[in-house]
């Protein structure tokens, strides 16, 4: 299956630890990326092979892989990280295939 | 600076057409693939299509196949995208995307800022 699951919301309070997951039957064998949408704006990267982080990004942002299910992680959360985060995987091998999780909206508190 | 700017967006009834454009500029086109995603109204993320750097393979979503084309002109630095038997579920902001790997499809490194299309009679 191409479906990637995540909650749809998740609050946290300045400063805590935010954790978002992403769980999919082909996530052991593909890698997952992360997204930040505010709105009306484009979506941006800040999470590429599972636990990447590009640059420019902030340090508080990371990821991490476990069997079926994904995570991105904010530490420190500061009230600018108030978004939707969105997981994606994908695979060119065999079938062509590009999905997105279903998304995730970041309250902070 | 990568720069895409999508165009042609608008209204247009259902059964209509429209194509989309996406200049791209700030970097060598002709060596990326190129997607095209779309956002319905307060809703998630959708990959729609993607084509690879020389135009040689297209990929689609099960929901536009058949309908959407997706095409490059690589001497414009321009990406197309070709939308035909539209329907009320194809409203959506519709973006393109660069793929941020040489031939590695994901992940999209930029984004257009997009361009809303609603279908509606």
């Amino acid at each position: 299956s191409y479906e990637l699951t995540q909650p749809p919301s998740v609050s946290v309070s300045p400063g805590q630890t935010a954790r978002i997951t992403c769980s999919g039957d082909a996530l052991p064998k593909q890698y997952a990326y992360w997204y930040q949408q505010k709105p009306g704006q484009a979506p941006v990267l800040v999470i590429y092979k599972d636990s990447e982080r590009p640059s420019g990004i902030p340090e508080r942002f990371s990821g991490s892989s476990s069997g079926t299910t994904v995570t991105l992680t904010i530490s420190g959360v500061q009230a600018e990280d108030e978004a939707d985060y969105y997981c994606q995987s994908a695979d060119s091998s065999g079938t062509f295939h590009v999905v997105f999780g279903g998304g995730t909206k970041l309250t902070v508190l | 600076q990568v720069q895409l700017v999508e165009s042609g967006g608008g209204v247009v009834q259902p059964g209509g057409s429209l194509r989309l454009s996406c200049a791209a500029s700030g970097f060598t086109f002709s060596s990326y693939g190129m997607h095209w995603v779309r956002q319905a109204p307060g809703k998630g993320l959708e990959w729609v299509a993607f084509i690879r750097y020389d135009g040689s393979n297209k990929y689609y979503a099960d929901s536009v196949k058949g309908r959407f084309t997706i095409s490059r002109d690589n001497s414009k630095n321009t990406l197309y995208l070709q939308m035909n038997s539209l329907r009320a579920e194809d409203t959506a902001v519709y973006y393109c995307a660069k793929e941020g790997v040489v031939q590695g499809v994901v992940p999209f490194d930029y984004w257009g800022q997009g361009t809303l299309v609603t279908v509606s009679s």
